[in-house]
């Protein structure tokens, strides 16, 4: 079946330092979104992706969605002490209404 | 304008027992997906309902249904419960026409089985 693999598992950074998570589908997605959870919160919808190769920014955060469309990434630069959670990228399959959560990033921010 | 609500935000059963959690999904939206967060992980897709059906389903066994009410409001349902059933029961909800088909969740549902 189809698989959303994320990497790290995990990031500690410095404040200050960028971040970035990264997202594989083993299938061909339709859609990739961008959820970021707080500790003891619920999933928060950043973004969501559909273009091949589509590149999108809020602020300090840029999101990316591979030509193949199989694979994307969140890059946050200068983290900051607010960015602490998980960030979780979420495919939906072309062809279907089933969205498949990546394990998720969690993100540590030294101050 | 109400966000998406889930009822109870805790419970506790003992294995073998019946739950049923319910969902109001965020105002204008018809589309209701549920998910299962077992502690560390991402969430896992149970169910999706749109227009009283159920869509689509993951790998979840037969133990878990669903009901969608004529309000788009919704209903999980877990038979026989699991010690492995514990979780955070996440619902989210949509808009099935949206362009941008961004997922509204609720707080959950954290179920413990004992």
């Amino acid at each position: 079946g189809q698989q959303v693999m994320q990497i790290p598992q995990y990031q500690h950074v410095q404040e200050g330092e960028d971040f970035t998570t990264y997202c594989n589908s083993s299938t061909t997605l339709s859609n990739i979104q961008w959820y970021k959870q707080r500790p003891g919160g619920h999933p928060v919808f950043l973004i969501q992706l559909v273009k091949s190769g589509e590149v999108k920014k809020q602020k300090r955060l840029t999101f990316q969605f591979g030509e193949a469309k199989k694979n994307s990434s969140l890059h946050i630069t200068a983290t900051q002490t607010t960015d602490v959670g998980t960030y979780f990228c979420a495919g939906e399959s072309t062809g279907g209404f089933k969205t498949i959560f990546g394990a998720g990033t969690r993100l540590f921010v030294k101050a | 304008d109400a966000g998406v609500t889930q009822s109870p935000t805790h419970l506790i059963k003992t294995r073998g027992q019946q739950v049923t959690l319910r969902c109001s999904p965020k105002s204008g939206h018809d589309t209701v997906s549920w998910y299962q967060q077992a502690l560390g992980q991402g969430p896992q897709f149970i169910f999706q309902y749109y227009e009283e059906e159920e869509r689509q389903r993951g790998n979840f066994p037969d133990r878990f249904s669903g009901h969608q009410f004529p309000n788009y409001s919704s209903e999980l349902n877990v038979n026989a419960l699991l010690l492995g059933d514990s979780a955070l029961y996440l619902c989210a909800s949509s808009l099935a026409r949206a362009l941008n088909t961004e997922a509204f969740f609720g707080q959950g549902t954290r179920l413990t089985v004992v």
